[in-house]
């Protein structure tokens, strides 16, 4: 099982500020990787997939980067809604997602 | 729009003999459109989320290795619907369940139902 490893696993943060987070692959998931924004009380919702590409909908200030085992989420500058927490998962082998980072209000 | 739904019991005691059976509503598009699988994906309360299986509708399956044993899913495309039953239920298996449709990944959720395993 391909287990993914996010970092941080809170990141504390103002309105305004660039989020960055962190997906590590214990092995290579090529670009079968995407990104979703779960808050609370809602289902997830898919913002990147396929690593770098931003689904229907989603802002640019949302983006995705990487291939192989590292990849980034980057929130160009945080919006009041932005705050939630943030789940990846990939798909090259099985279905697995990781434990989540939780961009929270500073 | 698409939309799924689902629905099932919130209360279901722990036991070897008895399952947990939940039935997701697709709603807004067809089932057997293709191209899609359809899928159900867990959340115990505060914690992470966890993918349990997927269906086409021709019924071909696959199942997370860890569940595989205690995991069925079913598709009845006359109802636009799909479902999952998982036996041997205990405490553990509390939680959110989602269905999703799943194309490369999960693009519409339900907005899933409780499930709490409890005498």
């Amino acid at each position: 099982e391909i287990v993914l490893t996010q970092s941080p696993a809170t990141l504390s943060l103002s309105p305004g500020e660039r989020a960055t987070l962190s997906c590590r692959a214990s092995q290579s998931v090529s670009s079968y990787l995407a990104w979703y924004q779960q808050k609370p009380g809602q289902a997830p919702r898919l913002l990147i997939y396929d690593a770098s590409n931003r689904a229907t909908g989603i802002p640019a200030r949302f983006s995705g980067s990487g291939s192989g085992t590292d990849f980034t989420l980057t929130i160009s500058s945080l919006e009041p809604e932005d705050f939630a927490v943030y789940y990846c998962q990939q798909r090259s082998n099985g279905l697995t997602f990781g434990g989540g980072t939780k961009v929270g209000i500073k | 729009q698409l939309q799924l739904q689902e629905s099932g019991p919130g209360l279901v005691k722990p036991s070897e003999t008895l399952s947990l059976s939940l039935t997701c509503t697709v709603s807004g598009g067809s089932i057997s459109s293709g191209s899609y699988y359809w899928g159900w994906i867990r959340q115990p309360p505060g914690k992470g989320l966890e993918w349990i299986g997927s269906i086409y509708y021709s019924g071909s399956t696959y199942y997370n290795p860890s569940l595989k044993s205690r995991v069925t899913i079913s598709v009845d495309t006359s109802k636009n619907q799909f479902s999952l039953k998982l036996s041997s239920v205990t405490a553990a298996d509390t939680a959110v369940y989602y269905c999703a449709r799943l194309g490369w990944y999960f693009d519409y959720w339900g907005q899933g139902t409780l499930v709490t395993v409890s005498s």
